[in-house]
């Protein structure tokens, strides 16, 4: 079974704080996304990456950033956390191919205050 | 942004009851649509991926079809159980190139009550 593990699952941080979320896939895929779920939204994508070193804006990129070092390893970065911030933040995994499932972590809940 | 649509919102249902809930999403450039089941504290799930019109999948009581010519899905759930409320959501995959970049829509929860 894939498993996709996100570092934290509750995280609290202040108006201002860098807050580094870290998610880790094992299943060698190639696709890393970062979702946020917000209440009557739906899921929206942040960034998505397809390769090391490679990373691609979603629909709501602003205020955020990535990294992908290694292939099993996506980080997203709030570089100055806001309020409008709060939210459910979902890492998702999945081979290349755009009919392959994507595998969820648990997701991790921020509440920025 | 391809907008995703998913409807109802939310259902009520008693146990035993059959439903079914439709996602409806633009036909161009189609390449899959995904079903995922979203339990409360859990990950979401994939169901199923889809990719041809007129496919069907099935899964115990879960059952799915596509139209991609029409840009519609039906989720159907036989004889519902208290163990299939969650929010299920549904997603389209654009062009392969893409790289399996999904748009989603809002989800439809479903309640079953004993």
């Amino acid at each position: 079974d894939v498993k996709v593990t996100q570092s934290s699952r509750y995280l609290v941080k202040r108006t201002g704080e860098k807050v580094f979320l870290e998610c880790v896939q094992d299943m060698d895929h190639e696709n890393m996304f970062w979702y946020r779920q917000d209440p009557g939204l739906g899921l929206r994508l942040i960034y998505f990456s397809y390769d090391v070193k490679m990373k691609e804006k979603g629909d709501i990129p602003e205020g955020y950033s990535v990294s992908r070092e290694k292939k099993e390893r996506f980080s997203l970065i709030l570089e100055s956390a806001s309020t409008n911030q709060t939210s459910m933040y979902l890492c998702a995994s999945s081979l290349f191919r755009g009919n392959s499932p994507l595998h969820f972590g648990n997701g991790t809940r921020l509440t920025v205050t | 942004i391809l907008n995703v649509e998913q409807s109802p919102q939310s259902l009520h249902v008693q146990e035993g009851d059959s439903t079914n809930f439709t996602c409806s999403f633009p036909s161009s450039n189609f390449y899959a649509l995904h079903w995922y089941r979203w339990e409360t504290a859990k990950s979401p799930e994939a169901l199923f991926v889809m990719t041809l019109n007129g496919d069907e999948k099935k899964k115990g009581r879960i059952s799915a079809t596509l139209n991609t010519k029409e840009g519609y899905s039906y989720l159907y759930i036989k004889g519902s159980q208290p163990e299939d409320s969650a929010t299920y959501l549904c997603a389209r995959g654009g062009v392969y190139n893409q790289g399996g970049k999904l748009i989603f829509g809002q989800g439809t929860e479903l309640s079953v009550k004993p």
